[in-house]
């Protein structure tokens, strides 16, 4: 089991592009979170989803949206980039939707210019 | 609102000495706290959880409702231990939106 993979690596974007990001779950886990981490900041929880449907949301605007498939791999999209959106992305896997540790992916870095 | 923090970016000792991270929290409910790490060129992955009260690797932390504190304690510092470790709460038992601190980098100097 590879664990929790995401894909990009990295990306490099233009203010007011849109970016997809993607995430693997670890095998057996059909909860995914998504978190942002800044440099030089802890990761900040963007939001969850299980079922297919986004179930918690962090503070974050609408521009941030995502998705998840049957498969429980999970996508997220960020619209009308920012150059303050650059960051890791940290993607999260749990068996449930509670109760359980986490288990994060290596990340995708996005660079907006 | 919650917040949590890590007063110490950067903390070195030496090896076999005693270590401890500082982590207090602010949250009007009760929390569930947990320690992440950071080793160099690997993922964040959980250290320890306040409700298992285990020790992992050496490491345990207690939570000081009182004072609102979280903080990781390993009596003798180990090389092995130098990593990035960051304090994290949750408003909900069972919930998986995490709150983390900004971390501290902890260097154990052989």
């Amino acid at each position: 089991d590879a664990g929790v993979t995401q894909s990009p690596t990295h990306l490099i974007k233009t203010r007011g592009q849109q970016v997809t990001l993607r995430c693997s779950p670890k095998s057996g886990h059909d909860t995914v979170s998504w978190y942002q981490q800044a440099l030089g900041q802890g990761p900040q929880f963007i939001f969850q989803y299980y079922e297919e449907e986004e179930r918690q949301r962090g503070n974050f605007p609408d521009r941030f949206s995502g998705h998840q498939f049957p498969n429980y791999s999970s996508e997220l999209n960020v619209n009308a980039l920012l150059l303050g959106d650059s960051a890791l992305y940290l993607c999260a896997s749990s068996p449930l939707p509670g109760g359980n540790e986490q288990f994060f992916g290596p990340g995708t870095r996005l660079t907006v210019l | 609102a919650q917040r949590v923090t890590q007063p110490e970016k950067l903390l070195s000792v030496f090896k076999g000495a005693p270590v401890e991270l500082k982590c207090n929290y602010s949250y009007s409910g009760s929390p569930e706290l947990f320690w992440y790490v950071q080793y160099s060129r690997q993922r964040l992955q959980l250290l320890l959880r306040h409700i298992s009260r285990e020790s992992i690797k050496g490491f345990t932390a207690d939570l000081n409702k009182g004072e609102t504190s979280f903080h990781l304690k390993k009596p003798f510092a180990q090389e092995e231990d130098s990593a990035m470790y960051y304090c994290a709460l949750s408003t909900q038992t069972g919930a998986n939106n995490l709150f983390f601190g900004t971390g501290t980098r902890l260097t154990v100097i052989p």
